[in-house]
């Protein structure tokens, strides 16, 4: 199946620093999604992307969906202790697996206070 | 407000002992999914449906088998519990097939000894 590289795989950082992850495919997908887990909790999602260059924010948090529809990154801003957790991509190629996601390993991320 | 309820929380089986896990989801969302969610590894699909009686094989559906007989639940089910299966078990649906957005429940941890 297809595979997701989603790096790094966990991140330490000071509260207040801005965070950078990514996440990079061996095939092209039409979707891109990003997903946090709250510890003791399922995944939700965060920010959707469905166009190749699309850049979207929703508060703090930045997606872009890459231009060659194979890579993706989130950006958060000015980390407070509450965005603890796992970050997940997810792409989608509607065309081959109609609902089916394609998750990447996981970013765990742990803001200290 | 969305709601996927998963029954257990957390399950201590013995090798070769039959488990089920149910799912159950408010939505009246047509898909239902379920993942396995392992550190380093990411959401790996099992199963999913498209509708009630309708089920396909996900990623890794070795060692498990579905059922969906009503609309709302969607269980999981190991004939043989082994201790390769310790993991933790995410149930999900959607409404729409090609948006993406997956709704998750709590997770289930299971252990099998």
């Amino acid at each position: 199946g297809q595979q997701l590289n989603q790096s790094p795989q966990s991140m330490f950082i000071q509260e207040g620093e801005d965070v950078s992850m990514n996440c990079t495919s061996s095939s092209i997908f039409n979707t891109w999604l990003w997903y946090k887990q709250d510890p003791g909790e399922g995944p939700v999602l965060l920010i959707a992307l469905y166009k190749a260059g699309e850049l979207t924010s929703n508060g703090r948090l930045t997606a872009q969906f890459g231009i060659t529809r194979k890579d993706s990154f989130l950006n958060i801003s000015a980390s407070i202790p509450s965005d603890v957790g796992i970050y997940f991509c997810a792409g989608q190629l509607r065309e081959t697996s109609g609902s089916r996601l394609t998750f990447g390993e996981g970013t765990q991320l742990t803001v200290n206070p | 407000d969305v709601k996927v309820t998963q029954s257990s929380r957390y399950l201590v089986k013995r090798t070769g002992e039959k488990v089920f896990l149910e799912c159950v989801q408010d939505m009246d969302h047509e898909n239902m999914f379920w993942y396995r969610q392992d550190p380093g590894l990411g959401l790996r699909l099992i199963y999913f449906s498209y509708d009630v009686k309708m089920k396909e094989k996900g990623d890794i559906p070795e060692g498990y088998s579905v059922s969906r007989e009503k609309k709302e639940r969607f269980s999981l089910i190991l004939e043989s519990a082994s201790t390769n299966q310790t993991s933790m078990y995410l149930c999900a649906s959607s409404f729409v097939p090609v948006s993406g957005e997956l709704f998750f429940g709590e997770g289930s941890r299971l252990t099998v000894l």
